[in-house]
């Protein structure tokens, strides 16, 4: 089965400051990795995803998220925040096995203060 | 945008009364899922589709059930509502593997008093 810890619910930064997500998965085999955000009464929507080619993938609005095997880890940067970069950020886990199914993260909301 | 959209987008409704909600997708795509999102859970896969006629559950399944009958249209029934049923419910759909990208519906917002 696989997991995925988002650390922090919670996270607010200043316009212009540097933006970090925390996402740590657990997977008993190889992994495929996706970011997606959900802006106030929307759905979600894919920011990248990590599919094994390149471990840094680089995403929308300027989102680049950063495959690390052996710390389990798949962060989320921005070098700017963007007052419309607030929203909630979801990580998720899928794998070939298990159907293909994804597990999501609680999620963190990103606030950006003027 | 991918097609898919979901109906209704509100409803409100009494415990006990049975309510379906729709999802419709024009992608052929072959996965379908039906997600709830509540406050400090994110997104738990209730039940899923891999074909026409073709499901199975996911992690919180009690209370629903979905049927399939056509490629496009995946419903939702909750045969007798209860109020912790009252949630945002997301439909998504997604190609032949298993890093292909989820794309979702804009979500029905479920009130069951």
């Amino acid at each position: 089965a696989q997991s995925v810890t988002q650390l922090g619910s919670h996270v607010s930064v200043s316009e212009g400051a540097l933006v970090l997500l925390r996402c740590n998965y657990s997977s008993s085999v190889p992994p495929y990795l996706f970011w997606y955000v959900q802006y106030p009464n929307q759905g979600l929507q894919l920011l990248l995803k990590y599919t094994s080619a390149a471990t840094l993938v680089k995403g929308i609005n300027g989102f680049e998220a950063e495959f690390k095997k052996s710390e389990t880890s798949f962060h989320l940067t921005k070098p700017s925040a963007h007052m419309s970069d607030a929203a909630e950020y979801f990580c998720a886990v899928t794998v070939n096995t298990n159907a293909g199914k994804s597990t999501f993260g609680d999620g963190t909301t990103l606030t950006v203060k003027p | 945008d991918a097609g898919i959209t979901q109906s209704p987008r509100h409803k409100v409704t009494e415990t006990g009364t049975p309510v379906t909600l729709r999802c419709h997708q024009t992608e052929n795509h072959r996965y379908m899922y039906w997600y709830r999102q509540d406050p400090g859970h994110g997104l738990r896969l209730i039940h899923y589709s891999y074909g026409v006629k073709d499901t199975d559950k996911g992690e919180v399944s009690d209370g629903y059930s979905v049927s399939r009958s056509k490629t496009e249209d995946f419903l939702l029934t909750l045969e007798s509502a209860t109020s912790s049923q009252t949630s945002v419910y997301f439909c998504a759909i997604r190609g032949q593997g298993a890093a292909d990208t989820q794309y979702f519906g804009p979500g029905t917002r479920l009130t069951v008093l």
